[in-house]
């Protein structure tokens, strides 16, 4: 059964950058057929999809944070990763990597999610 | 851009008893392909959201057979037989037709009595 783990700081201060990866396990990410995605959980609220990429390096951004945001992919480690630039306390969310199946048409597995706050 | 409404948006049942939630969605997730493209979570305290349903109907691998989905177009229900105590969580309905996927309905939290 495929598996992922988010990685990365849980504190990011304002304007700076914050830095995810995704580790896949029990699938390979260089044999297609899935869109690795970053989806975010604001406190208390609903789900927002951010972004996904393709194994071959094609990505498509949630338009409302296409400016700041780059998911890129590492086949050799079975990783894809996430940067959000320019953060704010907006940004302070559960942060949560997903495959993409179908056309993507929806997500059948899940991380456990990590909690980024944006605080000084 | 595509409006998934849930209803209720709370709801506590006694163990043993059914439940239901509605999910409207404010364009058709009928597809050409003859596919609709209607999808069903659930999010326990503190987890991830899981996959229940797809395609209106399908229960995803190992979800129990008292959850089942039902609806077309733009009029869906997920609705739990019996419901358990393991079955606590917010559950959301989400559509898949206009890609990428990502627009989720407001969650529903059931709670037990």
């Amino acid at each position: 059964q495929v598996q992922l783990q988010e990685s990365g700081p849980g504190l990011v201060k304002p304007s700076q950058t914050l830095s995810l990866t995704c580790t896949v396990s029990g699938g390979s990410i260089s044999s297609g057929g899935y869109y690795w995605s970053w989806i975010r959980q604001h406190p208390g609220k609903g789900l927002e999809w951010i972004g996904y990429i393709y194994y071959s390096g094609s990505t498509y951004y949630n338009p409302s944070l296409k400016s700041r945001v780059t998911i890129s992919v590492d086949t050799s480690k079975n990783q894809f990763s996430l940067k959000l630039s320019s953060v704010t306390a907006a940004d302070t969310a559960v942060y949560y990597c997903a495959r993409g199946s179908g056309s993507p048409n929806y997500y059948d597995y899940w991380g456990q999610g990590t909690l980024v706050t944006v605080s000084s | 851009d595509i409006v998934m409404t849930q209803t209720p948006l709370s709801l506590s049942v006694t163990p043993g008893q059914p439940a239901s939630i509605s999910c409207k969605s404010s364009q058709s997730l009928l597809h050409s392909d003859g596919k609709t493209y209607l999808y069903w979570y659930l999010q326990k305290p503190g987890q991830s959201p899981q996959l229940l349903i797809y395609e209106v109907s399908s229960r995803f691998s190992g979800v129990p057979d008292r959850f089942s989905g039902s609806g077309s177009g733009t009029d869906f229900t997920l609705k739990i037989s019996r419901v358990e105590a393991e079955d606590v969580g917010v559950y959301y309905c989400m559509q898949g037709i206009h890609l990428p996927p990502g627009t989720f309905g407001q969650g529903t939290r059931l709670e037990i009595k």
